[in-house]
């Protein structure tokens, strides 16, 4: 599955660091998800964009800042982060979010990127 | 908030062996979909479900929506090493006003196959 990509893979940083981390999704969706997934823990919903609109923030720390510039691309703006920070983080989008008429179901499915693999120092 | 019962935790089969496991949830859903996670991997949906009773195949899997909307189970047949992983069942929450969609995760099942 090629539909959402996400870059870096791989990203080491210090805690005085600021990185980005990008998603682009090329299946015409028009919502975006960050989700962060630590050792041992389920995934966690971060936050979610529709029609580039953020409609949730799910309590995220603000040394995370997600931005979407357009339904295709969000990133995710890292700054001074913490070393229990280091995690996969993944990025997912949908056709739609939140109800829609018809096939909700369908149009609400995730797909997700493969992730990048976060270690901070 | 809702819960998503996934078992078993773990398996440990034999190539060529069939594989069950599955997902229990105390509220209904009208969405059941069954992910694939390899290490370091993002998940890959394997086979979604929309209709209470419904009975999908993706190659050899196959996966059912249970006629009560509370469970689904999904089935490996004549598993193969690249069938490791850890397999996720997931299911949309919604508020009571349908504008709050969040999907909400079992723990994962994982498939350890021993050629």
């Amino acid at each position: 599955e090629t539909g959402v990509t996400q870059t870096p893979r791989h990203l080491v940083m210090g805690m005085t660091n600021k990185k980005s981390l990008k998603c682009e999704q090329h299946l015409g969706h028009n919502a975006m998800y960050w989700y962060k997934q630590s050792a041992k823990k389920p995934l966690e919903l971060m936050f979610v964009y529709s029609l580039e609109e953020r409609v949730e923030n799910n309590s995220v720390p603000s040394r995370f800042s997600p931005e979407c510039p357009n339904s295709s691309h969000l990133f995710l703006h890292l700054h001074t982060l913490q070393p229990e920070d280091s995690a996969l983080y993944l990025c997912a989008s949908s056709r739609y979010y939140g109800r829609a008429a018809g096939e909700s179901g369908r149009l609400n499915t995730q797909y997700f990127g493969p992730g990048t693999r976060l270690t901070v120092l | 908030g809702q819960q998503l019962n996934q078992s078993p935790q773990s398996m440990f089969i034999q190539e060529g062996e069939d594989v069950s496991m599955n997902c229990t949830s105390s509220s209904i859903f009208n969405t059941w979909l069954w992910y694939k996670q390899d290490p370091g991997e993002g998940p890959v949906l394997l086979i979604a479900l929309y209709k209470a009773g419904e009975l999908t195949s993706n190659g050899r899997l196959t996966a059912q929506f249970g006629i009560t909307r509370k469970d689904s189970f999904l089935n490996i047949s004549a598993s193969i090493p690249s069938d490791v992983g850890i397999y996720f069942c997931a299911g949309p929450t919604e508020n009571s006003g349908g504008s709050n969609y969040k999907l909400t995760f079992g723990k994962g099942t994982l498939l350890t196959v021993n050629p």
